[in-house]
């Protein structure tokens, strides 16, 4: 059964420490995101990807990182930079950038929920 | 800027039908698309418009006017189990997906 999952479900994290988010899917889709979700807010986008090797920041970059070496995996480090990390971290796919494909929507993982100790 | 506005929430009674609005200003469309998110777990798509017009999905249909930057999402005969956060997404320029804050629907017998 395809999908993305996102783990762990649960993370905490100590003053100065980064942190890694992992989120892996098996849709064959060669986009992927990271949002952010504070309660009662919407998803703000961090960071995306179109393709292997490429990725842009969104509109909430800063104090985060990613890589996409592989097409099936897109990890987000949080690190000690970003002051405010505690929320729900949301990964997204969707198949392609390519326009023939905008009525697909993009599918999400169940998240992480990140919290300072 | 993109600018994408929803109500914040919404009570209504079961059985009944509920309308949520969205209102967006964004560079560049390609599409909007409905979400519904229960507290907790991930957003699942409910709906997609690119054309003008009304697209029914057994209870859940939604409006596209691409002239006044305007959908609306139409729940009909509620149940107990909409009671969810309703996100209205717009995909913009470069595979860009720009949300709402989300509608909390709270759905009463």
């Amino acid at each position: 059964d395809g999908g993305i999952t996102q783990s762990p479900k649960y993370l905490f994290r100590k003053e100065g420490q980064n942190v890694t988010l992992s989120c892996e899917q098996n849709l064959n889709h060669d986009a992927m995101y990271w949002y952010r979700q504070d309660p009662g807010q919407g998803l703000r986008l961090i960071y995306y990807s179109q393709i292997v090797n490429d990725f842009q920041k969104g509109d909430i970059a800063e104090g985060y990182s990613v890589s996409r070496e592989k097409k099936e995996s897109f990890p987000l480090t949080v690190t000690s930079a970003q002051k405010n990390p505690t929320a729900f971290y949301l990964c997204a796919s969707s198949i392609s950038w390519d326009p023939s494909y905008s009525n697909q929507p993009q599918h999400f993982g169940d998240g992480t929920r990140l919290s300072i100790l | 800027g993109q600018n994408i506005d929803q109500p914040t929430e919404m009570t209504a009674t079961e059985g009944a039908i509920v309308q949520i609005n969205c209102t967006y200003q964004t560079s560049g469309f390609n599409g909007l698309f409905w979400y519904q998110q229960h507290a907790g777990e991930a957003p699942t798509f409910l709906s997609y418009n690119v054309l003008d017009g009304l697209e029914e999905k057994g209870r859940f249909s939604s409006f596209l006017s691409r002239s006044k930057g305007y959908s609306y999402l139409l729940l009909k005969e509620l149940q107990m189990k909409d009671s969810a956060s309703y996100l209205c997404a717009v995909r913009g320029n470069f595979n860009k997906f720009y949300f709402g804050s989300g509608t909390k629907l709270n759905v009463k017998p």
